[in-house]
């Protein structure tokens, strides 16, 4: 079945490092794929998105690249802030009602 | 627009007990979904309806969770009787076309069976 997996957190960095989350996927198919991130006490937000392979997904300084050769969607940030720490989540959708399938979420900690 | 509710947003009851989680998606949202995620786990997709219809129920654990959607507005999840192991965060996201806009998601339910 489709499965998603997430490098283990968490992930501690300082302030203004670079940022990346691997994130592999097998799935059946042609997928969409999601990073989704929760910020304390608030729910799953969608931080972006790619439909189609080659296709780069950016939002809040926040990049990923389908690469359907390497069945990857790492997602990478040039300079973190403190602001980004959150549980980020690496997440597919396949099929007629593109119910997602979610890896097991990346905790984020940025320190000043 | 208002966005996915869900309440309460913590619940902590005995083993054995009844509880009632509810979702109200956002308007004109036909999907709605039910997920779990158990500390430190995947995010485990529950079920899926479709207006008041149940597309997918697949995830359901067992039959001590129930869920309804009256009218194809909110949905409720019951889960009786509860067990230690159904301690987790319930969200609940809806989307309208999930293929090109994906999900909105709720705050969760924090629920701890003690």
């Amino acid at each position: 079945g489709d499965s998603v997996t997430q490098m283990e957190g968490p992930v501690t960095l300082s302030e203004e490092a670079f940022l990346t989350i691997n994130c592999t996927y097998t799935a059946t198919g042609y997928p969409s794929l999601f990073w989704y991130v929760q910020y304390p006490g608030e729910g799953l937000q969608l931080l972006l998105k790619a439909t189609k392979a080659d296709d780069k997904g950016s939002n809040k300084g926040f990049e990923a690249t389908y690469r359907k050769e390497t069945t990857s969607f790492h997602l990478e940030k040039g300079s973190v802030q403190v602001s980004d720490s959150a549980v980020y989540f690496c997440a597919l959708g396949t099929g007629g009602s593109y119910i997602p399938t979610f890896g097991r979420g990346t905790s984020l900690i940025v320190h000043p | 627009e208002a966005g996915v509710t869900q309440f309460p947003s913590h619940s902590v009851i005995e083993k054995g007990q009844t509880v009632t989680l509810r979702c109200d998606p956002i308007s004109g949202h036909d999907n709605l979904y039910w997920y779990r995620r158990v500390m430190g786990k995947e995010i485990k997709f529950l079920l899926h309806f479709v207006k008041e219809s149940k597309q997918d129920e697949s995830g359901m654990p067992n039959n001590r969770f129930l869920a309804e959607r009256t009218g194809g507005t909110y949905s409720t999840l019951k889960v009786q009787p509860a067990e230690l192991e159904d301690s987790g965060v319930y969200f609940c996201a809806s989307s309208y076309r999930a293929e090109a806009d994906g999900y909105t998601f709720g705050s969760g339910t924090r629920l701890t069976v003690v």
